[in-house]
C-alpha cells in the first residue's frame, strides 16, 4: 500500500511569492490533515477534510493560506503572498479512523 | 502551560538498555494517545496508540497510560542503534480529530 506523498520535498521561495503545495493521500483515507512544523517548535495542526469538506480549519494561521481538496483526493495547499515567517516543513497526513499516517513534508523556505 | 509536554532530551542509552520517555498532556477530555518515531528528514512513522488506561505492548516498545494524572509514557526495551530517533508525542481530544504533539524527545542508543 503506498503511503501518503507531498510534492515538492523542497521549496525555495522569496517573499511576497506565491507557493501550491500537493498531498496524495493513502488510497481509500477520507481524512487529510495538514500539519506544519517551523524551526523550534511542535508540529501544528492546520486543517483538516474530510473527503472534500473542510472539517475543521482551525489552526490555518491568517487567509494568506487556502487549502483545497477537489473531488475528495489529493488536497494542495496554497501560500499567498508567502511571508518569511511560512518558513518550516509542512506536513500532510491522512487516516481512515483515528490512526493519522504522515508524508514526508515538503520544507518552505521563504526569503 | 503546553498542550503536551515531553520530557527533554537528549536521551542517551546504552544498546541493550530500556529507554524511558514520558508525555503529560493537559486537556482532561483526551482521547487518544500516540507516539510516532521520526528519524532526521523523514516523516513521522506511527509506531504505538493507546485509548485506555495500563499498559499496550508491541514489540519492544510498551505504552503506558495513565488518564488520572494525565500522563503516557513509551518504554524501549532492548534499544538498539536503529532506534536513535526523536520520538513524538501526539494526543487527541474527544471533540476534534486534530494532534496536538509534544517537542518530541531524542533518543540516541549507544553501540
Amino acid at each position: 500500500e503506498a503511503g501518503v506523498t507531498q510534492f515538492p520535498s523542497h521549496s525555495v521561495i522569496e517573499k511576497g511569492q506565491t507557493v501550491t503545495l500537493r498531498c496524495d493521500p493513502i488510497s481509500g483515507h477520507d481524512n487529510l490533515y495538514w500539519y506544519r512544523r517551523v524551526m523550534g517548535k511542535e508540529i501544528k495542526f492546520l486543517l483538516h477534510f474530510v473527503k472534500e469538506s473542510k472539517q475543521d480549519e482551525s489552526g490555518m494561521p491568517n487567509n494568506r493560506f487556502l487549502a483545497e481538496r477537489t473531488g475528495g483526493t489529493y488536497s494542495t495547499l496554497k501560500v499567498q503572498p508567502a511571508e518569511l515567517e511560512d518558513s518550516g516543513v509542512y506536513f500532510c497526513a491522512s487516516s481512515h479512523s483515528w490512526e493519522q499516517f504522515f508524508g514526508p513534508g515538503t520544507r518552505l523556505t521563504v526569503l | 502551560q503546553k498542550e503536551v509536554e515531553q520530557n527533554s532530551g537528549p536521551l542517551s542509552v546504552p544498546e541493550g538498555a530500556i529507554a524511558s520517555l514520558n508525555c503529560t498532556y493537559s486537556d482532561r477530555v483526551s482521547q487518544s494517545f500516540f507516539w510516532y518515531r521520526q528519524y532526521s528528514g523523514k516523516s513521522p512513522e506511527l509506531i504505538m496508540s493507546i485509548y485506555s488506561n495500563g499498559d499496550k505492548e508491541d514489540g519492544r516498545f510498551t505504552a503506558q497510560l495513565n488518564k488520572a494524572s494525565q500522563y503516557v509514557s513509551l518504554l524501549i526495551r532492548d534499544s538498539q542503534p536503529s532506534d536513535s530517533a526523536t520520538y513524538l508525542c501526539a494526543v487527541k481530544s474527544s471533540n476534534d480529530y486534530k494532534l496536538s504533539f509534544g517537542a518530541g524527545t531524542t533518543v540516541t542508543v549507544r553501540a
